[in-house]
């Protein structure tokens, strides 16, 4: 069995402020995701990473960065919050050689900007 | 890319009863569809999927049907308790281009009342 970490749990900013959340897993998968969930609006995908040093834009990557340290680590950057924002975000990683299919979800990040 | 819509948004069952949920897609050469149950405050977690090769699969109280022609699956679960009381989610492959991304339903939050 495995584990996926999102650091930190809960993160309160400030408009316009840079954000950083964090997310390891130990399961060993090559490929990591991001997700940010809005009430109402399902799973919506920021940025994904294939392997080590791969980064892809999803749908929503505007306003966000990603970066892939390595490959147990996958980070995203709020690069301006906005006020008024309330969001969860979701780090996924996906089981070898299931093409991406099988995801396995960490507990989330819990934005809210002041 | 793919779409994918899933109804109801909100559905209220009686323990002991059955509770349906659909979800649609537009891709015919998707090939994967899994479904997420989320509890309160928890990540999703993979309860149960179904490849293109099949028609029904079961495990234990939950039935996923596909319907490849009406490009349709849904998910049922038999005998609902409290316990079943979550937001559930599917997903299809999103195919515009990568095999590794899932596009979700907007979810279903069901309540199952004693």
């Amino acid at each position: 069995g495995g584990i996926i970490t999102q650091t930190p749990k809960f993160l309160i900013g400030q408009e316009g402020q840079k954000l950083t959340l964090k997310c390891q897993q130990n399961f060993n998968h090559d490929t990591m995701y991001w997700y940010r969930q809005d009430s109402g609006k399902g799973l919506r995908l920021i940025y994904y990473s294939i392997t080590e040093n791969d980064l892809q834009k999803g749908d929503l990557s505007e306003g966000y960065d990603a970066s892939r340290e390595k490959k147990s680590s996958f980070s995203l950057t709020v690069t301006s919050a906005q006020k008024n924002e309330m969001a969860v975000f979701l780090c996924a990683s996906s089981r070898p050689g299931t093409g991406g299919y099988e995801q396995y979800f960490g507990p989330g990040t819990r934005l809210t900007v002041l | 890319g793919e779409q994918v819509e899933q109804l109801p948004s909100i559905l209220r069952v009686q323990e002991g009863s059955s509770a349906s949920i659909n979800c649609s897609y537009e891709d015919s050469a998707s090939n994967y569809f899994p479904w997420y149950k989320q509890e309160p405050g928890e990540n999703p977690k993979l309860i149960i999927d179904i490849r293109s090769n099949m028609e029904r699969k079961q495990i234990q109280e939950l039935i996923v049907l596909l319907d490849k022609k009406a490009k349709r699956f849904s998910l049922h679960i038999t005998d609902t308790q409290p316990g079943d009381s979550a937001m559930y989610f599917c997903a299809a492959p999103n195919s515009g281009g990568s095999n590794y991304k899932l596009t979700f339903g907007k979810g279903t939050l069901l309540t199952v009342t004693p």
